[in-house]
């Protein structure tokens, strides 16, 4: 049963555009959402995280809307940058446990 | 550079072979967790430890199995192993067992041949 479904699969941007990722999940005790970005031959790293209790958060050109009512929370990536160029996986997790279930994965391209 | 270690960086065996790989967490961290990442299943979770106790299982095989040590490193074992369990294996590391950030290691590129 995937708990987090993560869409889309690949997505290719060019060079200052945003990039917008999507999640939805389906158990409403998960209370801890964060995104990770996996460069090729490394572990993922987090980027950037949301609880509920916040409908946005950012961190520089990183932005997670969180829709608690839809279940489901996105990542904006503002003027994107070759450097992006990653696989980005959103998560989820219980408070009380921290045992994470993750998304696909997206494989996002910056095109120059 | 997380400050997870994981050994060895790649291992190649044949099927019905067995494997340990080998995980150091974050200095302080207590807890481990161990994740699967293949091409068609994305990051599995496996298995969490926290100081020594198995916390939570995921979706390990009964042919898995880990061990957290009291010097906090944890081991995955691997046996009968099978073409379908080639993967990369990571660890990852945490302070407490409530939320919050996981410190992936490089992981370990398991081939089964």
């Amino acid at each position: 049963q995937q708990q987090v479904k993560q869409s889309p699969q690949s997505l290719i941007v060019q060079k200052g555009g945003i990039s917008i990722i999507n999640c939805a999940y389906e158990n409403t005790a998960f209370d801890y959402f964060p995104w990770y970005q996996q460069f090729p031959g490394k572990g993922p790293a987090l980027l950037i995280a949301i609880r509920p209790d916040v409908s946005e958060k950012k961190e520089g050109r990183f932005t997670i809307s969180f829709n608690k009512s839809a279940k489901q929370f996105s990542l904006h990536i503002m003027d994107s940058q070759p450097g992006d160029s990653a696989t980005y996986f959103c998560a989820a997790s219980k408070n009380n446990n921290n045992d994470m279930r993750f998304g696909a994965g997206t494989r996002l391209t910056v095109k120059p | 550079d997380s400050g997870v270690t994981q050994t060895p960086k790649h291992l190649i065996t044949a099927t019905g072979q067995r494997v340990t790989l080998r995980c150091s967490p974050r200095s302080g961290d207590l807890s481990v967790y161990w994740y699967q990442q293949s091409l068609d299943q994305g990051l599995q979770f496996l298995i969490h430890y926290y100081n020594g106790e198995e916390r939570a299982k995921g979706n390990i095989l009964e042919r898995f199995s880990a061990q957290q040590f009291p010097d906090l490193h944890s081991e995955l074992n691997l046996s009968s192993l099978e073409l379908g369990d080639s993967a990369l294996y990571f660890c990852a590391s945490s302070v407490g067992t409530i939320g919050g950030e996981q410190f992936f290691g490089p992981g370990t590129r398991l081939t089964v041949l």
